[in-house]
């Protein structure tokens, strides 16, 4: 199965700045899928990332909050802008690994101050 | 909308004693249920996946099951190294590769 990296593993963040979050794959993959966990909660999927288009986003959740580029078939970033508390969340990159499943990072705990 | 919902939401055992997780969930048409262990402060770990109603899956002292409205995860004599949240999740045929996720069980298993 695939193995993901995903930087940083935690931040502290200022309320009104922006974090970008790294996730790099050991191979080429065509779909990279962002989630969010927050406190307590589990998984939700932000946004899914094709490399050469758009990202797609779930409801709730927007592009010029959390945009999302997909330079190539094993790298993706996503970005959370002008944060606030309720961002404060893990946040993980996610990809589909052949016929067992979907594998994913260690995830990004994001605390926002 | 896909739902799924998981019980119980904790579950306390000795080492040795067996029990069942539930995941009960509803879907416009099911492609897959996937069960995942998460340790704390780390990401999702893939166990099983599951297609069709009457599937079993078995890896070490856990057993999935599935049927058409619930999935179970069976727990055989477990270990201390059990202890984790176990999180079910359905993939719909309209919801493209989308995981909706359940809230998860927390299994402690006390030596």
């Amino acid at each position: 199965s695939a193995v993901i990296s995903q930087k940083p593993s935690r931040d502290i963040c200022q309320r009104g700045t922006s974090l970008t979050i790294q996730c790099q794959v050991d191979s080429q993959v065509t779909m990279m899928f962002w989630y969010r966990q927050q406190p307590g909660q589990s998984l939700t999927l932000i946004a899914t990332a094709n490399q050469g288009s758009e990202a797609t986003y779930e409801s709730g959740f927007v592009i010029d909050k959390f945009p999302i580029s997909r330079p190539n078939l094993t790298f993706s970033t996503l970005t959370v802008s002008n944060m606030s508390p309720e961002d404060s969340s893990i946040y993980l990159c996610s990809v589909r690994t052949g016929n067992s499943g979907y594998t994913f990072g260690s995830g990004t705990r994001l605390t926002v101050v | 909308e896909d739902q799924v919902t998981q019980s119980p939401e904790a579950l306390r055992l000795q080492e040795g004693e067996s029990s069942s997780l539930n995941c009960s969930y509803t879907v416009s048409g099911l492609r897959g249920l996937f069960w995942y262990r998460q340790d704390p402060g780390k990401g999702p770990e893939f166990l099983f996946t599951l297609y069709s109603a009457g599937e079993e899956k078995e890896k070490e002292r856990l057993k999935a099951t599935l049927t058409k409205k619930e999935s179970f995860l069976h727990i055989t004599a477990p270990k201390p190294e059990d202890s984790a949240t176990y999180l079910c999740a359905v993939q719909g045929i309209q919801g493209a590769q989308k995981l909706v996720f359940g809230q998860g069980t927390r299994l402690t298993i006390n030596p």
